[in-house]
């Protein structure tokens, strides 16, 4: 069967770096997206992976390694707004979205 | 910006009514998606369009419908409210030039069914 797998909670300090990790299995892969969805809001659009290696886009840098099935969000100097939830979502062989359940980050002052 | 506007945040129906969830977007998207929400799952999509008039199943369409008429608007259509249909519905458009265009995604409609 198809799965994404992600931790359901993290904490983190203000300033720090966290990194999010996302496993997934799926009938053929045609990449990998991570969206950020604050409490009461739309998940919206952070980054699309299909080759392997880092994507930076400032403060949020995403990884994949297709051979492992795995892929990270990694967040740099964190700030309050970045508490959110972040889902991953991985695309199969006929394009379709299989998600995870989301990883809620917590960030202390 | 695309914008994707879900007409009603909050909704309250009883069990056996028939619920109407509209969703419009600004971008002239080819196509659009229905998921439902729940807590410790993953979005599961319910129906999705890829052209006016056109709609498919996704993985849990059973007890919804959609409808598509204008390449705008795609509306979602519980036809008999149950308690399990309880959830936040949140509705997608993306453009259909590339298969991994991203999503844009309406704030949602949170339904409660008692």
């Amino acid at each position: 069967g198809q799965n994404i797998d992600q931790p359901t909670e993290m904490t983190a300090t203000e300033g720090a770096i966290v990194q999010i990790n996302c496993t997934y299995q799926t009938s053929g892969f045609n990449g990998l997206f991570w969206y950020q969805q604050h409490a009461g809001e739309a998940p919206t659009f952070l980054s699309y992976n299909v080759l392997d290696g880092l994507e930076e886009k400032g403060r949020f840098s995403s990884f994949l390694s297709r051979s492992k099935g795995y892929s990270y969000l990694l967040l740099k100097e964190l700030q309050m707004k970045d508490s959110a939830s972040y889902l991953c979502a991985a695309m199969d062989s006929n394009y379709q979205l299989i998600w995870g359940a989301g990883t809620k980050l917590i960030i202390k002052p | 910006d695309v914008k994707v506007t879900q007409s009603s945040r909050y909704l309250v129906k009883r069990t056996g009514e028939k619920v109407f969830l509209e969703c419009v977007q600004d971008m002239d998207h080819e196509n659009m998606f229905w998921y439902r929400q729940d807590p410790g799952l993953g979005l599961r999509l319910i129906y999705f369009s890829y052209d006016v008039k056109m709609k498919e199943k996704g993985d849990i369409p059973e007890g919804y419908s959609v409808s598509r008429e204008k390449k705008e608007r795609f509306s979602l259509i519980l036809e008999s409210a149950s308690t399990n249909q309880t959830s936040m519905y949140l509705c997608a458009s993306s453009t259909g030039t590339a298969d991994n265009s991203p999503l844009h995604f309406g704030n949602g409609t949170r339904l409660t069914v008692t």
